[in-house]
């Protein structure tokens, strides 16, 4: 079966770090971009960060630049996301998304929730 | 930053209506690069539309996407009671990725 297992969510203090993982099965990232996208509660989604296949192209949302970093292990076929800095607005849903060539989001994981809360 | 803009908010229809949905974009989205997605309470996004017309696997030919430039639509012909939900648009073609704030889709 495809699909991506994201972990590593929590309840985190304000300023405190939190790493996510988003683990692939069922198919390799290795030949694909990979997208962090975040959902706070009862809003829309909001893109986060992008990777490139060999990890060259790497972008960030205006909103999380300087304190989020966006990894990746072909080899272990995950996606990683370190957020430091963390603030109360980065409570949310995060999800992991494949995007296959030039299309779009095609394969999401169910999400790992970050609350972040003092 | 493209700035994707969905009407309405919230959309009330019933089974076996017809649905409309608007994605306005604040510059030109190249076609190829739009997208939809459906999302239902406690699952992730569903890809749905994609290259603005083309349905993803396994979405039924209810569902047609249409528009060019900054003005695109999502219309559902029949409502089928699994198609009540949040649709949001996307476009992938210009750093940052953006979505759409998202309609819901709610029985009348």
């Amino acid at each position: 079966e495809v699909q991506l297992v994201e972990s590593g969510g929590g309840l985190v203090q304000p300023g405190r770090s939190l790493r996510l993982s988003c683990a692939a099965s069922g198919f390799s990232i290795g030949d694909s971009a990979m997208h962090w996208v975040r959902q706070a509660p009862g809003k829309g989604l909001e893109w986060v960060s992008r990777i490139s296949w060999n990890s060259a192209t790497i972008v960030y949302a205006d909103s999380v630049k300087g304190r989020f970093t966006i990894s990746r292990d072909n080899a272990r076929n995950s996606l990683f996301l370190q957020m430091d800095g963390l603030r109360v607005e980065d409570t949310a849903l995060y999800y992991c998304a494949r995007r296959a060539g030039e299309g779009p989001f095609d394969i999401w994981g169910q999400g790992t929730m970050v609350t972040v809360s003092s | 930053e493209i700035v994707l803009t969905q009407s309405p908010g919230t959309l009330s229809l019933s089974p076996g209506e017809r649905a409309t949905l608007s994605c306005r974009a604040s510059q030109s989205v190249d076609n190829r690069y739009l997208a939809w997605y459906q999302q239902k309470p406690g699952q992730p996004p569903r890809l749905l539309m994609y290259g603005a017309s083309i349905r993803a696997t396994g979405i039924p030919d209810r569902f047609s996407g249409s528009g060019s430039g900054t003005d695109f639509t999502l219309t559902i012909s029949r409502l089928e009671p699994e198609d009540f939900a949040v649709y949001s648009c996307q476009q992938y073609g210009t750093s940052p990725r953006t979505f759409g704030q998202g309609t819901k889709l709610e029985i009348k």
